[in-house]
């Protein structure tokens, strides 16, 4: 059974750093074509990706936030981690996890997710 | 990055109707688009993928059509469980972006 959780602070002050880990079940990070995603949803609006790791470990950020955003893997731990610095209340949001399978053809579909785990910015 | 726009924002449809969402992207994205449902304080859910391929596990009653710019999600026959807001996604190109997304509600 594939799940994934997200873990993290619920509230962060402005200027500090957020740091997300997503624990995944029921699949390896090692994968060939495995490729796991942070993206977030302010509340009330819409979804925006933010950044991917890939089985091999290549990364990619989302354009607006890269100067901000850190992502790694732990494959012994399943554990997939996300750090956002300089934290404002604009990135108020719920941060979902999600997983790319293997095997996607190259369509790249989001096709399971975290619960998500809402962060509030704010001193 | 490429732009998603999708419309209407919202709709009203009762039980039973025809529903149709259009998405269109700032550039040609071939075939390179995915449809989410996401129920009031839920994750999204996966429902089309490569424009047109359902996602396993989801009714048949929603389908997916277009390429290069154009694109639509259609709910054949409306059910309760259906209203939802609907999201498009490009995955031709990072960074992936998803479009502002289109409330359905009941009439």
């Amino acid at each position: 059974q594939v799940t994934l959780k997200e873990s993290g602070p619920a509230l962060v002050k402005p200027t500090q750093t957020l740091t997300l880990t997503c624990t995944v079940s029921g699949f390896s990070l090692s994968t060939s074509g495995m490729r796991l995603n942070w993206i977030r949803q302010p509340p009330g609006k819409a979804l925006e990706w933010l950044a991917r790791i890939d089985w091999d470990d290549d990364k990619f950020y989302s354009t607006s936030l890269e100067t901000r955003l850190t992502i790694s893997k732990d494959t012994s731990k399943n554990q997939v981690v996300l750090s956002m610095t300089n934290m404002d209340p604009v990135d108020t949001a719920t941060y979902y996890c999600a997983r790319i399978p293997t095997g996607s053809s190259g369509y790249y579909y989001f096709d399971y997710w975290g619960q998500g785990t809402l962060v509030t910015v704010s001193s | 990055d490429i732009q998603m726009t999708q419309s209407p924002s919202s709709l009203s449809a009762s039980v039973g109707d025809r529903v149709t969402i259009t998405c269109r992207t700032s550039q040609s994205i071939s075939r390179y688009l995915n449809w989410y449902q996401q129920r009031a304080g839920k994750a999204p859910k996966l429902l089309i993928y490569g424009a047109s391929t359902l996602q396993s596990g989801v009714p048949s009653r929603f389908s997916g059509s277009g390429s290069g710019t154009d694109f639509t999600l259609t709910i054949s026959s409306l059910q309760p469980e259906d209203f939802a807001i609907y999201y498009c996604q490009q995955s031709y190109s990072t960074p992936w972006t998803f479009g502002q997304g289109t409330k359905v509600e009941i009439k």
